[in-house]
């Protein structure tokens, strides 16, 4: 399996706070995704890295940002999270664009 | 990107093998058909792409009809660990290295397989 981890797996915080979800990949692959998953809506894109520093938005990026400082590292940030931002995030590597490798995902519940 | 359907759910019996059709009337010349599978609780699970030949690898086989509207994937032997939820995804895969172009995967709902003993 790709070396690919999320964290934390599991989140639970309040309307209002920030939130920050970490994608660490030990790979060096150039490009990075940060999905989320919803019953009904199967996975959407929310932000996703061509390479460091260099990020661009999804099909769901609202109330969302991402970070890339390194190439191990891909954060996302919720600002001020809201219910409807309770879902499953995963985050996916790829080197060559064609094949996509996916974290094991952070459950994240807002309260 | 080219729509897809599949069908929602099938059976197949432990040991048979499993064949999941994908439609994709509309794909262009240049877009890929890709298989993943998300097993309950997990991150989705790349499994093989092929343009235009069929393919295969450790996992499974793809056969793409001559015209391309439409693929197969082949799980040869299902084991009761291939319940999963399979999408058949078509997508381009363009643009030059650094391009801001990464292909995004858009998945649709896929098919639910289950295995049964």
């Amino acid at each position: 399996d790709a070396g690919i981890t999320q964290s934390p797996r599991h989140k639970v915080t309040e309307t209002g706070t920030p939130v920050t979800l970490r994608c660490h990949q030990t790979e060096n692959h150039r490009y990075m995704y940060w999905y989320r998953q919803d019953p009904g809506h199967g996975l959407r894109l929310i932000h996703y890295s061509y390479g460091v520093k260099d990020t661009d938005k999804g099909e769901v990026s609202d109330g969302y940002s991402v970070s890339r400082s390194k190439t191990e590292d891909f954060l996302l940030t919720l600002e001020s999270a809201t219910s409807s931002q309770t879902s499953v995030y995963f985050c996916a590597i790829s080197e060559n664009r064609y094949e996509q490798y996916f974290g094991p995902g952070t459950r994240l519940t807002v309260t | 990107d080219a729509k897809t359907t599949q069908p929602p759910s099938m059976d197949c019996a432990e040991g048979r093998a499993a064949n999941l059709p994908c439609n994709h009337s509309t794909i262009s010349g240049n877009e890929y058909v890709y298989w993943y599978r998300q097993i309950h609780s997990q991150g989705p699970q790349y499994i093989i792409h092929g343009l235009k030949n069929n393919e295969t690898n450790e996992m499974a086989s793809l056969i793409i009809t001559e015209d391309r509207k439409s693929s197969t994937l082949i799980l040869p032997h299902a084991t009761l660990r291939d319940t999963a939820v399979y999408y058949c995804i078509v997508r381009v895969a363009t643009g030059g290295w650094g391009s801001s172009n990464t292909g995004k995967l858009i998945f649709g709902q896929g098919t639910t397989l289950q295995v049964k003993p």
